[in-house]
């Protein structure tokens, strides 16, 4: 069956870029919007963006300044990047698929990644 | 925009039903029929239960339900398991600065 993978640094630097990349696999990462979604400690899920597999973006407008979603369709990825970083970033990271494909979309993701942990700090 | 509420924890015995309730707005949880609902185990990826309010994905038990009344919905659970005690977390569509809105998520404790 088809299962996501974050994977990155779990330690990022203040001031730095963190990255992430989630890896679909048992898949095509074809055809799918693909978000990443994350949970600060003690706070709820915040949906950060996603990227249609063509490239097509649509960011949250709290991060949108700071934050480069990109895909990679030979390696069957996508990758999150977000500049700036300060301890409001740590979070556990999540990537998830918003379910639906060719031309139909569902309001809801249907498959996600076991997250990932990152914490900034010095 | 303002997260879904959610209760922190509700617990149930085993064979009993609990409810799960998430309240939002009329730009979310009350204007659409797109409340959706996931089951997530101590390290373990999140699960989707529940989705446009009161479907069950294939393979969901039929112990899982969903329902919405004005600006809340809920998710049931029926016949409590060992194995139903997780988090759960709803979310909705939202006409807002994005389109989904989460829940602060539920710990459910089968005591």
């Amino acid at each position: 069956q088809v299962q996501l993978q974050e994977s990155g640094p779990g330690l990022v630097k203040p001031s730095e870029t963190l990255s992430l990349t989630c890896t679909v696999s048992g898949g095509s990462i074809s055809s799918y919007y693909w978000s990443w979604i994350r949970q600060p400690p003690g706070k709820e899920l915040e949906w950060i963006g996603y990227i249609y597999y063509s490239g097509t973006t649509n960011y949250n407008p709290s991060l949108m300044s700071r934050l480069t979603i990109s895909v990679d369709t030979s390696k069957n990825q996508f990758s999150l990047k977000l500049s700036d970083v300060t301890a409001a970033d740590t979070a556990v990271y999540y990537c998830a698929r918003r379910a639906g494909s060719s031309g139909w979309y569902g309001w809801y993701f249907d498959l996600w990644g076991r997250g990932t942990l990152v914490t900034v700090s010095s | 925009q303002s997260a879904l509420t959610q209760p922190a924890s509700v617990s149930g015995s085993p064979g009993q039903s609990i409810t799960i309730s998430c309240t939002g707005t009329t730009s979310d949880v009350g204007g659409y029929n797109y409340v959706s609902w996931y089951q997530q185990h101590p390290g373990k990826a999140p699960k989707l239960m529940i989705y446009d309010v009161s479907n069950r994905p294939s393979g969901v038990s039929n112990r899982f339900s969903g329902s919405k009344s004005g600006n809340t919905a809920s998710l049931t659970i029926s016949g409590l398991q060992a194995e139903d005690e997780a988090d759960y977390y709803c979310s909705s569509y939202t006409l807002s600065t994005t389109p989904w809105v989460f829940g602060g998520g539920t710990k459910l404790t089968v005591l």
